[in-house]
């Protein structure tokens, strides 16, 4: 069946460091792909997303690129800061399918000082 | 404007007692969604509405009633509720169109305590 295998975390680096999270999936045919945020005692943000192969989805810094060759989609960041401490949440929704999202494990970053 | 309400934020109830969680968007969507989510967990889809009927029920409890008043609107009424329904309940809400939802916006959440 579908899936999408996160890195275990929790993922600790200093400010300013690269951020790299990897994500890979396992779905037929082609899925939108998406990254999700979640801070402490909150809900879900949509982070950025991308609908086709090579597509590049970026936000607030975020980018992550559609490889369909590697079946992955991790998410990068040139420069992390205390504030992007949170929990990260690989998605995929197949193209057949209407409505439901098939996430990750998530990926806890802790970002010190 | 992508904002998702939810009621009340924190929410104590006893086995016995009956409650109900509120859920409000404003962007047009015609899809809304329930789901349950567990600490260090992903959320687990419970429930989705497409146009106000009920489309998809995740083999849900019946201790867990949805119901999508109107297109802005969608609640979860719960009776019954075990000490393991504790968990955070998250409402979202997508575009629905040409038999397809597309990228779902969550709410903040009720944190659910069942004692």
């Amino acid at each position: 069946g579908d899936s999408v295998t996160q890195m275990e975390g929790p993922v600790t680096l200093s400010e300013e460091a690269f951020l790299t999270i990897n994500c890979t999936y396992t779905a037929t045919g082609y899925p939108s792909l998406f990254w999700y945020v979640q801070y402490p005692g909150e809900g879900l943000q949509l982070l950025l997303k991308a609908t086709k192969a090579d597509d590049k989805g970026s936000n607030k810094g975020f980018e992550a690129t559609y490889r369909k060759e590697t079946t992955s989609f991790h998410l990068e960041k040139g420069s992390v800061q205390v504030s992007d401490s949170a929990v990260y949440f690989c998605a995929l929704r197949r193209m057949d399918s209407s409505y439901k999202l098939i996430f990750g494990s998530g990926t806890r970053l802790l970002v010190r000082p | 404007d992508t904002e998702v309400t939810q009621t009340p934020k924190h929410l104590v109830m006893g086995m016995t007692n009956k409650k109900s969680l509120k859920c409000e968007q404003h962007m047009g969507h015609r899809a809304m969604y329930w789901y349950k989510q567990k600490a260090k967990k992903p959320p687990e889809l419970m429930f989705v509405y497409s146009y106000e009927k009920l489309s998809i029920n995740e083999s849900v409890p019946s201790r867990f009633s949805p119901e999508c008043p109107n297109s802005s609107l969608l609640n979860l009424h719960l009776h019954a509720l075990q000490p393991e329904d504790s968990a955070l309940y998250l409402c979202a809400s997508s575009h629905f169109e040409g038999g397809r939802g597309y990228e779902q916006y969550f709410g903040p959440g009720t944190r659910l305590t069942v004692t």
